[in-house]
């Protein structure tokens, strides 16, 4: 199985912030690589899919890039919905592994 | 609109079995491969199984293969997770998710909860 490994695990961060998460496959997955933002007791929310595709309607302070085995989340400047945990996932073969999460929360 | 409506989570003795059902609307369902994915209490979103678009291949975590059984009926635009011989480490949220066309999940359900305890 390929494993996706984020860092860091947990951010404070103040609104306003430009705020980067890692993600890092244990072996290549092109661009088959997905974030997803989740906030407790409520769906998960798609936010990027193929590294850097923005889904439709997220706000453009999203970002991602990458390719390969490295990649990243930007979030350009915080705002006080983004609060949540962001997870990364490879959809390069199943089973679709996801990194283990980044919780962010005010500082 | 896209929404997706996961049901039949509950308590269940450790051994016992539960179905749960994904319905879709608002997307041509019978063209779309259809994932589950659960989160346990504490931890982290864990993929669980995949359908394609006409139920023709599906494929699942190691930790539940032999136990679970993803289906579907595209005539009732639902996707089905049948359970069976369930852990305690089965507890969960179970989420069903639409895939978009690279394998990712685009749309989410709300989930629903699955005890398993004595």
């Amino acid at each position: 199985d390929i494993q996706m490994t984020q860092s860091p695990s947990s951010l404070s961060a103040t609104v306003g912030d430009r705020v980067t998460i890692t993600c890092r496959a244990s072996q290549t997955i092109s661009n088959y690589l997905n974030w997803y933002q989740h906030k407790p007791g409520k769906a998960p929310k798609t936010l990027i899919y193929t590294a850097s595709s923005l889904q439709s309607g997220v706000p453009s302070r999203f970002s991602g890039s990458g390719s390969g085995t490295e990649f990243t989340l930007t979030i350009s400047s915080l705002q006080p919905e983004d609060f949540a945990t962001y997870y990364c996932q490879q959809s390069y073969t199943t089973p679709r592994t996801f990194g283990q999460g980044t919780k962010l929360d005010i500082k | 609109e896209v929404q997706l409506l996961e049901s039949g989570g509950g308590l269940v003795q450790p051994g016992g079995s539960l179905r749960l059902s994904c319905a879709g609307s608002g997307f041509t369902f019978s063209n779309y491969a259809m994932t589950w994915v659960r989160q346990a209490p504490g931890k982290g979103l864990e993929w669980v199984s995949v359908i394609t678009y006409t139920g023709g291949e599906t494929y699942y975590t190691e930790s539940v293969k032999g136990r679970f059984t993803i289906s579907r009926d595209n005539s009732k635009n639902t996707v089905y997770l049948q359970m069976t011989s369930l852990r305690a480490e089965d507890t969960a949220v179970y989420y069903c998710a639409k895939n978009g066309a690279y394998g990712d999940c685009d749309y989410w359900g709300q989930g629903t909860l699955v005890a398993v305890s004595s």
